[in-house]
């Protein structure tokens, strides 16, 4: 599986946008990138997942650059309940087992 | 109910003790998985199981043993644990299967926080 790059921390001011980056450079043409959030102490939580296409839902944004070396999660206006640890994964879909690496720490704050 | 239910929530138990920790899904997935979460560290995958068979072990010490009897529940039996085997134990579950199938689209549960004095 293709390994991800992630800043340990990042600050957001609430209602601002939260750009998320992360580095996939090796890649490869049928990996899928994931993205999850962990929330202190609770379990993980789904966000969205892309191919090479940016994708958009009720959470949030993920925009994947041409060459699919690195991605980035956006979360369109920050709130406090958004603190929380981000986790990017390459995966290729379709198989049972997701490894989590060790995220972005993002703080949003007043 | 709906989602990814896990009971106990919190658990302590002694070195020579037995418990158990369940996990049951409403969501009509066919694969199921645990993970523990120590102090600071990443999620770690224990087991994965699609369509009640075992795919997956890695390398997780024999003192921890999964159960899978139908594709709605699964447990990890705990049997003389030591102190560092303190975590918080995590149960999700998936559609299983090949491309487009959804299988990295996981729900968790809330977790099972368990203390080995």
């Amino acid at each position: 599986d293709a390994k991800t790059t992630q800043p340990p921390s990042m600050d957001c001011a609430e209602g601002r946008a939260a750009n998320l980056p992360c580095n996939h450079s090796t890649i490869s043409g049928n990996e899928y990138v994931y993205w999850y959030r962990q929330i202190h102490s609770q379990g993980p939580q789904y966000i969205i997942h892309g191919l090479k296409n940016n994708e958009t839902n009720e959470m949030a944004s993920l925009i994947i650059t041409e060459d699919r070396k690195s991605s980035t999660l956006i979360l369109p206006h920050a709130t406090l309940r958004d603190t929380a640890v981000y986790y990017c994964i390459v995966r290729v879909n379709g198989y049972n087992k997701l490894i989590f690496g060790a995220g972005t720490r993002l703080a949003v704050h007043p | 109910e709906t989602g990814v239910t896990q009971t106990p929530r919190h658990l302590v138990m002694g070195m020579t003790n037995k418990k158990s920790l369940k996990c049951e899904q409403h969501l009509g997935h066919n694969a199921m998985y645990w993970y523990k979460q120590s102090a600071k560290k990443p999620l770690e995958l224990m087991f994965v199981y699609s369509l009640e068979e075992r795919v997956e072990n890695n390398s997780v010490p024999s003192r921890f043993s999964p159960e899978c009897p139908n594709s709605s529940h699964l447990f990890l039996h705990l049997h003389t644990l030591q102190p560092e085997d303190s975590a918080l134990y995590l149960c999700a579950s998936s559609r299983g299967g090949g491309p487009g199938s959804g299988a990295n689209v996981l729900t968790f549960g809330a977790g099972s926080r368990l203390t080995v004095l």
